[in-house]
Parts: structure tokens; C-alpha cells; sequence
């Protein structure tokens, strides 16, 4: 099976920007999670997907959303963008307790 | 409210030595479970074990071995005979899935294995 995959790995925006990142899940996992990692807050829970309904979020900004398709592909959306949003984005789809992550996508904010 | 704290931040140590890495967590449930992951320098977290509350039976994996001990909320990571490629960030994470059933992760130990 293909593992989890986020577009684009890589992302450079400006303050004030939106932004939008995708991760596709494993086939079959119907249950997407998003994190946040910085060097300072570490990994950072931001939300949870599963059949297209939000299960679980964290304790973010409302300018951080998401959201799932029928297909199980996810979108996280950014909007007014921060320096302090600098960081690795990533997504994971879990399999019952087990969870595996994409690449991540690095967002650099200017 | 669940916590995993680890509290060494960076550990180094040469080549073939044995390492173990802490992991302490808390929680008021009694089902719950707990995680290693691996963050090689390319980023992506890659799943080492997942434990539940119920089994406290040691997990050797080849090289890898964890040692969970519900009476001191303990689950300690030891790698033997390490190598440079196990040098990474490790996460230890907990989850409580009659509550909300998220994964929470500890701040991670830096290893450097060195030639």
C-alpha cells in the first residue's frame, strides 16, 4: 500500500496569507490527524478527521481549520498567516490505535 | 490530564554502546495506550511500537527493546549495541481512547550516535 502523502512538501508565504496543505491517507484509513511541530512547542495535536466529520481539536486558533473529503484526502487551512506558523505540518491517517505519518510539509511564513 | 514528559532532551553516546531513552506519562485512565516514534533527519515519523495498558509484558524487536512499568508510569526505550543510523529524535506518546482518544506526544529525545 502507498503510505500517507502531503502536498507540497515545501511552502514559503508571507504574513497575512492563507495557505493550504493536503495530505492523502493510507487506502482504507478512513481517520486523518494533523500536527504541528516546532523546535519550541514540539508536536502539537491540531485535528482530527474521521468520515468526513471533525472528532477531536486541539487548542489552536479558529484560523486553523480543516476539513475531510468522502475519498479520506484531507486539507488543513491557515488563514492570515503568522511568522509563529512556521513549522513542519503533519499529517497522519491511523489504522484502529496504529498511526502513520506522511513527509510533512515545511511552511515557512516571511 | 494525560501528559508524557521526557525528560532528556539530547543524549550522545559512540557507537555500540547500549542507550535508553525515558518516557513518563500520566493519566487518569485505566485504558490507555502508549507509543514510540522515530524522526530521522528527513522528518517524517516513523512508528516503532504501540502498547496498551493492559499488557505489561516486555517487546524486544531486534536491536530495540521497551520496558513499560505501570507502577512508576513508565514505558523506557533502550537501543543495544547502537548504531549511527539510530541517531534521531524519539517521541514517546500516549493516548486514552475512552476520552477523546487523541495522541499526545512528549517534547522528544535528540540521540546522536557517534562513530
Amino acid at each position: 500500500k502507498a503510505g500517507v502523502t502531503q502536498t507540497p512538501r515545501y511552502l514559503i508565504k508571507t504574513r497575512g496569507q492563507q495557505v493550504t496543505l493536503s495530505c492523502s491517507p493510507i487506502s482504507g484509513h478512513r481517520s486523518v490527524s494533523w500536527y504541528q511541530q516546532t523546535p519550541g512547542q514540539g508536536l502539537q495535536f491540531l485535528f482530527e478527521y474521521f468520515s468526513e466529520t471533525q472528532r477531536n481539536k486541539g487548542n489552536f486558533p479558529g484560523r486553523f481549520s480543516g476539513r475531510q473529503f468522502s475519498n479520506s484526502r484531507s486539507e488543513m487551512n491557515v488563514s492570515t498567516l503568522e511568522l509563529g506558523d512556521s513549522a513542519l505540518y503533519l499529517c497522519a491517517s491511523r489504522d484502529h490505535y496504529e498511526q502513520y505519518f506522511g513527509p510533512g510539509t515545511r511552511l515557512t511564513v516571511t | 490530564a494525560q501528559k508524557v514528559t521526557q525528560a532528556q532532551t539530547e543524549i550522545s553516546v559512540v557507537e555500540k554502546e547500549d542507550v535508553t531513552l525515558d518516557c513518563v506519562y500520566e493519566t487518569r485512565d485505566t485504558t490507555y495506550y502508549l507509543f514510540w516514534y522515530k524522526q530521522p533527519p528527513s522528518g517524517e515519523l516513523v512508528f516503532l511500537i504501540r502498547r496498551n495498558s493492559f499488557d505489561e509484558q516486555n517487546e524486544i524487536s531486534g536491536r530495540y527493546s521497551w520496558n513499560f512499568q505501570k507502577s512508576t508510569s513508565s514505558f523506557n526505550f533502550t537501543i543495544t549495541a547502537s548504531q549511527v543510523v539510530d541517531s534521531a529524535v524519539y517521541f514517546c506518546a500516549l493516548s486514552e481512547p475512552n476520552r477523546d482518544d487523541k495522541i499526545i506526544f512528549g517534547k522528544g529525545t535528540r540521540l546522536h550516535i557517534l562513530p
